[in-house]
């Protein structure tokens, strides 16, 4: 079945770094999407990976492992405006916006 | 730049009403995708298309139906409300080439009493 999971809740400080995981067991796999959702809004898209290793973008990373079923998305030096909701989506095939989401993590940054 | 444009933003219904929610976009997508979100539950898949004409279901299909009847529409019906299909409801769209993201339009609050 399909299965995605992530931590549902994280905190940080301000100019920190924080590394949010999600794992995933889906039927088939042709990407998987980093979305960052602030309270009320729509989701935005934050990056994207399909093949192994370490996408970089500006103050964020992700990662992806799919031998592990495994991705991380990597916030460095925090800023308040990043206090949002981060989302993680794999695509199983072909079309492009049929993603299986994760619930969600909600990331509060504190100063 | 329009992008993705839902209407409503808003909508009362009473249970076993039944309306239509509106999706358009001006980008040339060949793919939309419905989706619906509850608090806990993350974003859940409806119903999505890879073309006009061509419409499959998602995890959650029930009670939805949908059509592409052009490139640039993509409506979601609901056939007769329930309490249950209150929700906040997405559309989204992206192009042919795989490693582009899709595009959220801003969400119709659903709200079933």
């Amino acid at each position: 079945g399909q299965n995605i999971d992530q931590p549902t809740e994280m905190t940080a400080t301000e100019g920190a770094i924080v590394q949010i995981n999600c794992t995933y067991q889906t039927s088939g796999f042709n990407g998987l999407f980093w979305y960052q959702q602030h309270a009320g809004e729509a989701p935005t898209f934050l990056s994207y990976n399909v093949l192994d290793g370490l996408e970089e973008k500006g103050r964020f990373s992700s990662f992806l492992s799919r031998s592990k079923g495994y991705s991380y998305l990597l916030l460095k030096e925090l800023q308040m405006k990043d206090s949002a909701s981060y989302l993680c989506a794999v695509r199983e095939n072909q079309a492009g916006t049929a993603l299986i989401f994760g619930k969600g993590t909600t990331l509060s940054v504190s100063s | 730049n329009a992008g993705v444009t839902q209407t409503p933003k808003f909508q009362v219904l009473k249970t076993g009403q039944s309306m239509t929610l509106q999706c358009a976009q001006d980008m040339n997508h060949e793919y939309m995708s419905w989706y619906r979100q509850d608090p806990g539950m993350g974003l859940r898949l409806i119903h999505y298309s890879v073309g006009a004409g061509i419409t499959d279901q998602g995890e959650v299909p029930n009670g939805y139906n949908v059509s592409r009847s052009t490139t640039e529409d993509f409506p979601l019906r609901l056939l007769s409300a329930a309490p249950s299909q209150t929700s906040v409801y997405f559309c989204a769209s992206s192009p042919g080439n795989p490693s582009t993201e899709a595009f959220f339009g801003q969400g119709t609050r659903l709200t079933v009493v």
